[in-house]
């Protein structure tokens, strides 16, 4: 077991372009979340998944934003029309329960619109 | 709005010394809560969860949770420099609720 994987781990991009993000969750995991983390701020949560159904999205989940787990296991994070607000770390944490259990993280994909 | 509430910091504790974290919750219904290390860079990696009254022991580190008062701490004996981080406090409320972090600095 590798743990979380994230791809890319940096990317650059223009503001306007789309960019997508992918995460691998620890295998067996059944639950996999997004979180999105700004400099000196804790994560704040965007959405997550139970298999591959997405239970939850917060509102700081703009309609810029879709997520998708196709088949339970790996993940995408989509932004549209990327605006420079949109720049920080994005980090997808997988999960072997339901409610309550720990979640791990991986190792993060950071984000910089110019 | 549940909220998990730390001091910022930084916290400069001596190399050897034991190093008190704290955080304070809003909802007194959360009942899993969790201690994340943070590297400057790095993603959050998980060190302590709690999820009974009273004191949890795991090496040099302590978890504390007091579900009356709505307070969780965590305890570092014999802090290293290598323990210098950013501490994150956080609850489960299905997703993870974090605290903006307390930033912890032993000095050698």
């Amino acid at each position: 077991d590798t743990g979380v994987s994230q791809d890319p781990r940096h990317k650059i991009t223009k503001r306007g372009q789309n960019v997508t993000f992918r995460c691998d969750p620890i295998s067996e995991h059944n639950r996999l979340y997004w979180y999105r983390q700004t400099l000196g701020q804790g994560p704040e949560f965007l959405t997550y998944f139970q298999n591959e159904a997405q239970l939850e999205k917060s509102r700081l989940l703009s309609d810029r934003f879709s997520a998708e787990r196709p088949k339970g296991s790996f993940s995408t994070l989509e932004i549209q029309r990327t605006e420079q607000g949109d720049s920080a770390m994005y980090l997808c944490a997988s999960s072997p329960g339901l409610a309550g259990y720990e979640q791990y993280f991986g190792p993060g994909t950071r984000l910089t619109v110019t | 709005q549940k909220e998990v509430e730390q001091n910022s910091g930084p916290l400069s504790v001596p190399e050897g010394a034991i190093a008190s974290l704290n955080c304070t919750y809003s909802d007194r219904g959360s009942q899993s809560f969790f201690w994340y290390r943070q590297y400057s860079g790095k993603s959050p990696e998980l060190i302590m969860f709690i999820y009974s009254n009273g004191d949890k022991e795991d090496g040099r580190f302590t978890a504390q949770l007091n579900k009356a008062s709505q307070y969780v701490s965590l305890l570092i004996r014999d802090s290293q420099p290598s323990d210098s981080a950013t501490y994150l406090c956080a609850v489960n409320d299905d997703k993870i609720i974090f605290g903006k972090g307390t930033r912890l600095h032993i000095l050698p």
